[in-house]
């Protein structure tokens, strides 16, 4: 079965330091991966996704993610965080095979980033 | 980029009442559309996707009568909660997906309050 972990419920950090947010998954074959974010009553904002190639996908906002095949994981990363980063981000994942197109999304992680 | 447009933003009514949620890709066809519902503090919970011109195609676990859902378009897809009950608050997401590799869009949600 599909499935994405995100094993921090909460990650802080400082203001102008580096931020990880951590995501692993399983699926059969290989995955689409994704990160979406969402601020208090909103919906989600992609930030970037892995189809295919480099492993290191540039995003919105200054973020990045590596996809690391061996680890199984796609952890998110900024270099330097901003107090607006402050919010809720979800890792996703879809199966290639999967003609349904839908999106497995893991439990979320808060980011606090204070000043 | 593209842009999708869920409305109402809030409902709050009483119960007993049916309550329909639009969800617009704003500019571009949208093949799929998808459900989802959100409780506080966690995770999105994917309720039904659906293709236009056919039938929703609903989770396991989720009340196809209860929760109607009609994709008329390429652009419009409505979920209709029927008889709504005070068990039914929560936040109701929609997204929508073109066609290739593009990522979902999300729509900014309705927070549904059933008194």
């Amino acid at each position: 079965a599909q499935s994405v972990a995100q094993p921090e419920d909460q990650v802080n950090v400082a203001e102008g330091n580096p931020l990880t947010v951590k995501c692993t998954y399983s699926v059969s074959g290989n995955p689409y991966l994704f990160w979406y974010v969402q601020y208090p009553n909103r919906g989600l904002q992609f930030l970037l996704k892995y189809i295919t190639g480099d492993n290191l996908v540039k995003g919105s906002y200054g973020f990045e993610a590596e996809f690391n095949k061996s680890q199984t994981s796609f952890h998110l990363k900024k270099p330097s965080a901003l107090v607006s980063d402050s919010a809720l981000y979800f890792c996703a994942v879809r199966d290639r095979m999967d003609s349904s197109y839908k999106l497995i999304f893991g439990s979320g992680t808060r980011l606090l980033v204070r000043p | 980029g593209a842009v999708v447009s869920q409305h109402p933003s809030w409902v709050i009514c009483k119960s007993g009442t049916s309550v329909k949620i639009e969800c617009r890709s704003l500019d571009f066809q949208a093949t799929t559309m998808f459900w989802y519902r959100q409780f506080p503090k966690q995770s999105l919970m994917l309720m039904a996707t659906s293709n236009e011109g056919s039938k929703a195609t609903y989770e396991q676990g989720v009340e196809k009568d209860k929760f109607l859902i009609n994709h008329a378009s390429l652009t419009l897809s409505t979920l209709t909660v029927t008889s709504a009950h005070p068990e039914d608050s929560s936040f109701y997401i929609c997204s929508a997906r073109e066609t290739g590799l593009q990522p979902q869009h999300f729509g900014d949600g309705t927070r549904l309050s059933i008194l």
